[in-house]
């Protein structure tokens, strides 16, 4: 089993704060890394995926960076507001059509 | 819009039952995977499935099966419900691209 580690496990912030949070996998072999947000009651959604070392995606005021080099990722959000409340899930694939490894997330709740 | 849609939201079953989980999808995609959702654990890969008729095992396939007879429908078996089978369950489905779609969840009560 490959083993994500996200962190923090959870996380609360005011509103307008700026945060981010880490996902790590193991670099070899690596295909693709994807973030997904999971608000409740709702089911996950794909944020982004991203495969090459170095790639940055950005989506509004949340963005993600990629080091598949030393096996990190860092999702940013700027500006945070309550509907950015969710827990916010990495996943490591080593090939292309393979099975997804989740980490455990990390909860973030933004108070108003 | 990709559609994966769960049979129930809420289940509430009796130790020893035989319990379905029916999961379908509406784009005609290859993968689909069933998980299960534990507080502090994340999702767990439970079985998936690459095409019709084929199934693989997750991280944790153990008291539980899958039938996948046709494309767009993949169902969770639980041929004998326990109580550590109490969870969250969650069905997606993919093209090779890898992005994940998700249903809504079944919350699934073994008492």
């Amino acid at each position: 089993i490959l083993n994500v580690e996200q962190s923090p496990q959870s996380l609360h912030v005011q509103e307008g704060d700026s945060t981010n949070f880490t996902c790590s996998f193991p670099s070899s072999n690596f295909y693709a890394l994807h973030w997904y947000r999971w608000e409740t009651a709702k089911s996950p959604e794909a944020l982004f995926v991203m495969t090459l070392n170095g790639d940055e995606k950005k989506k509004g005021r949340i963005s993600a960076t990629l080091n598949t080099k030393e096996g990190y990722s860092y999702l940013y959000i700027k500006g945070s507001q309550p509907e950015d409340s969710a827990t916010y899930l990495c996943a490591f694939t080593r090939t292309s059509g393979s099975r997804l490894t989740f980490g455990e997330g990390t909860q973030l709740t933004v108070n108003p | 819009d990709v559609k994966v849609t769960q049979s129930s939201r809420y289940l509430v079953k009796r130790t020893g039952e035989k319990v379905f989980l029916e999961c379908v999808q509406d784009m005609d995609h290859e993968n689909m995977f069933w998980y299960r959702q534990d507080p502090g654990l994340g999702l767990r890969l439970i079985y998936f499935s690459y095409d019709v008729k084929m199934k693989e095992k997750g991280d944790i396939p153990e008291g539980y099966s899958v039938s996948r007879e046709k494309k767009e429908r993949f169902s969770l078996i639980l041929e004998s419900a326990s109580t550590n089978q109490t969870s969250m369950y969650l069905c997606a489905s993919s093209l090779q691209s890898d992005i994940q779609y998700f249903g809504a969840g079944t919350r699934l009560s073994v008492l």
